[in-house]
């Protein structure tokens, strides 16, 4: 069946660098994304999602930016933090009356001090 | 606080020992849904529940059960565990999803080991 993927399952970074998570999706009938953190030891953390009306959305040193032309989700996060390290799922949803979340698989990052 | 606790945290068993693990959420959510992890598959929806006595399967339910009789409470019960049903379970919750939002709320977690 069609599900999220991700581009890369690993990503390093320097502290005070951007990050960018990216998230590749097949059904185009998703129509709502949420970005998920999950620290080493706990469950997912809610950190922002957008609609399939909109293009762009920026929350606090967080931005996810849809291109729903090529299936393609990002999450962009400013001043990367050793905080920041953890694994990032994007996840959909497909249709309104379906109340699933489909998950990816799941972006390692990692941030040196 | 606001919070999705899970009983019990760690657990090892053995093959057909019938085992339960409670969820309970305090913040009246409707929904609420049970998921495994497992190393590079990712998050996979067990069960799910949009209101009491209301459940439904999700992409993989073999080898599981739910109920749901009261609003704050959705156990998962392993009837018959088999070494394969080893990991990492979450549960969540979320209120109301009228179309604007999805976001659910995820316990610490339950490791399961069956030998």
């Amino acid at each position: 069946g069609e599900s999220v993927g991700l581009h890369l399952p690993t990503l390093s970074v320097q502290e005070g660098d951007n990050s960018i998570i990216n998230c590749a999706y097949s059904n185009s009938a998703s129509d709502y994304f949420i970005w998920y953190k999950q620290e080493s030891g706990k469950g997912p953390q809610f950190i922002i999602d957008i609609r399939s009306n909109m293009d762009k959305r920026q929350g606090q040193r967080v931005t996810v930016l849809l291109n729903k032309t090529v299936k393609h989700l990002s999450l962009q996060i400013a001043a990367t933090q050793p905080g920041d390290s953890a694994v990032y799922f994007c996840a959909e949803n497909i249709g309104r009356s379906n109340y699933k979340l489909t998950f990816g698989k799941g972006t390692l990052l990692t941030v040196n001090p | 606080e606001a919070q999705v606790t899970q009983n019990p945290r760690y657990l090892i068993t053995v093959t057909g020992k019938k085992l339960t693990v409670t969820c309970s959420q305090n913040m009246n959510h409707e929904y609420m849904s049970w998921y495994r992890q497992d190393p590079g598959l990712g998050l996979r929806q067990i069960y799910y529940s949009m209101n009491v006595e209301v459940t439904d399967k999700g992409d993989v339910p073999e080898g599981y059960k739910v109920s749901r009789k009261e609003k704050r409470n959705f156990p998962l019960i392993l009837e018959s565990p088999s070494p394969n049903q080893t990991s990492l379970y979450f549960c969540a919750s979320s209120p109301r999803m009228t179309g604007s939002s999805y976001e659910q709320y995820f316990g610490p977690g339950t490791r399961l080991t069956v030998t």
